[in-house]
């Protein structure tokens, strides 16, 4: 059964990076694309960016100026880091599978909620 | 692209009909719209992709329809488990969701 697994910190200092890893099982990362989006409590989605099993990458413009993603195709396993936190990026954070095809998202990992705060 | 819903809340009987809208400020490349449901605490769940082809497994009572800037999604007879947030979601770049319909089942 194919799945999605966040993973990382659920509190982050303000100023500093928060990072998160998704690990996909039951498939490869090859041949899709990777995103991560992010939801703050009682608000709607946010997509922040994505990442091509190339490593080929595209932002969302709100943070693009501190945000990277990466992939590990030898892990299956996908990256996000947001520097410089603040508390407006407290949020429960998902990451999903893109269909290359149809550009659809169609498996999500659970969520992992993500804290901002010293 | 502003992705705009309406209405923010349907509040509706099981056996109704219940019909959402998405409207997107610019043309929808291709028909690059999908549907998400999302109940609480949980992540949202695709229902339909290419503005009009229903998910695996996703019951035939939902249906999408529309192209260029204007998209519906329709539940042809609600049911108790339909009570969820639908976001609609654009894909061109940046990908951008609506702001969300909460389908309330009285």
């Amino acid at each position: 059964q194919v799945q999605l697994q966040e993973s990382g910190p659920g509190l982050v200092r303000p100023s500093e990076t928060l990072s998160l890893t998704c690990t996909f099982f039951g498939g490869s990362v090859s041949g899709y694309y990777w995103n991560w989006l992010r939801q703050p409590a009682g608000n709607g989605l946010e997509w922040i960016g994505r990442v091509y099993s190339s490593g080929s990458t595209n932002f969302n413009p709100s943070v693009m100026t501190r945000v990277t993603m990466s992939v590990d195709t030898s892990k299956n396993q996908f990256s996000l880091k947001l520097f410089s936190a603040t508390a407006a990026d407290t949020a429960v954070y998902y990451c999903a599978r893109g269909d290359i095809r149809t550009r659809a998202f169609d498996i999500w990992g659970q969520g992992k909620l993500v804290t901002v705060s010293s | 692209i502003v992705v705009t819903q309406s209405p923010g809340t349907l509040s509706l009987s099981p056996g109704e009909r219940a019909t959402l809208s998405c409207r997107a400020s610019h043309s929808v490349t291709g028909t690059f719209l999908s549907w998400y449901q999302q109940k609480p605490g949980q992540a949202p769940r695709l229902l339909i992709y290419s503005a009009s082809t229903r998910a695996t497994g996703i019951p035939d009572r939902f249906s999408g329809g529309g192209s260029g800037t204007d998209f519906t999604l329709t539940i042809s007879r609600l049911e108790p488990e339909d009570s969820a947030v639908y976001y609609c979601q654009h894909h061109n770049n940046p990908v951008t969701f609506g702001g969300g319909t909460k389908v309330e089942i009285k």
